[in-house]
């Protein structure tokens, strides 16, 4: 079984749809979690963290549920540019190496 | 400011040979990982360098791989005889210490044929 799992997509979505992803976590001591973006052939880059309390960056919102080990981002009013790959990201150990999921793929349509 | 570099871009070699890929991290970062990204895969953790020495190497897939960091700076990623298995995007991240945002670099793409 993966430490992370998330669902691959893709998800096709029009512009304008809230979309939602999940993904689950084996580690129950993992210690940070975050959302990283990844687009087609770049790095990955750092999203946003989560927080048991929930976060909200603008359109995305992010939520952390440590008893179920479960993690979601919910994007709301997609635009074109929010088409790319969703990692789902936790840090384990002392010296915070992270682990990746596999990501869910986005592609938002016009 | 500038971000993390990582070169070559791109990497082709044969069968056996020896390749070597470099990472310049974020000035002043003292913390610098490597990671290994398989197509369709998330990143996968190889190594972490606190300063110049090696804290968590527990993600080197066997001993064809090394890294090193010799001044807290610069690291090179060096493998040794490789394999068609070793082809993926190698990933260059740096932090600014411990437990700090990693932020990444735009990866060594390597192709064993």
């Amino acid at each position: 079984r993966k430490e992370v799992e998330q669902d691959p997509g893709p998800f096709n979505v029009p512009e304008g749809a809230t979309v939602a992803f999940n993904c689950t976590y084996s580690n129950s001591a993992s210690q940070s979690f975050f959302w990283y973006r990844q687009d087609c052939r770049k790095e990955p880059k750092l999203l946003m963290s989560v927080y048991s309390s929930g976060n909200e960056d603008g359109r995305f919102t992010a939520q952390l549920n440590r008893a179920s080990q479960y993690i979601s981002l919910l994007i709301r009013d997609s635009k074109l540019s929010d088409s790319a790959t969703y990692l789902c990201v936790v840090s384990i150990g002392g010296f915070q190496k992270l682990v990746f999921g596999t990501g869910t793929r986005l592609l938002v349509s016009p | 400011g500038a971000g993390v570099s990582q070169t070559p871009s791109n990497k082709v070699t044969e069968k056996g040979k020896y390749v070597e890929l470099r990472c310049d991290p974020i000035s002043g970062h003292t913390a610098l990982y490597w990671y290994r990204q398989s197509l369709g895969q998330g990143p996968e953790f190889l190594i972490y360098f606190q300063g110049t020495g090696a804290a968590d190497d527990s993600g080197l897939p066997n001993d064809r791989f090394f890294a090193v960091r010799p001044e807290g700076s610069v690291s090179t990623l060096k493998i040794q005889r490789t394999e068609r298995g070793d082809s993926a995007v190698y990933l260059c991240a740096s932090s600014l210490g411990f437990g700090e945002t990693q932020y990444f670099g735009p990866g060594t793409r390597l192709l064993v044929l």
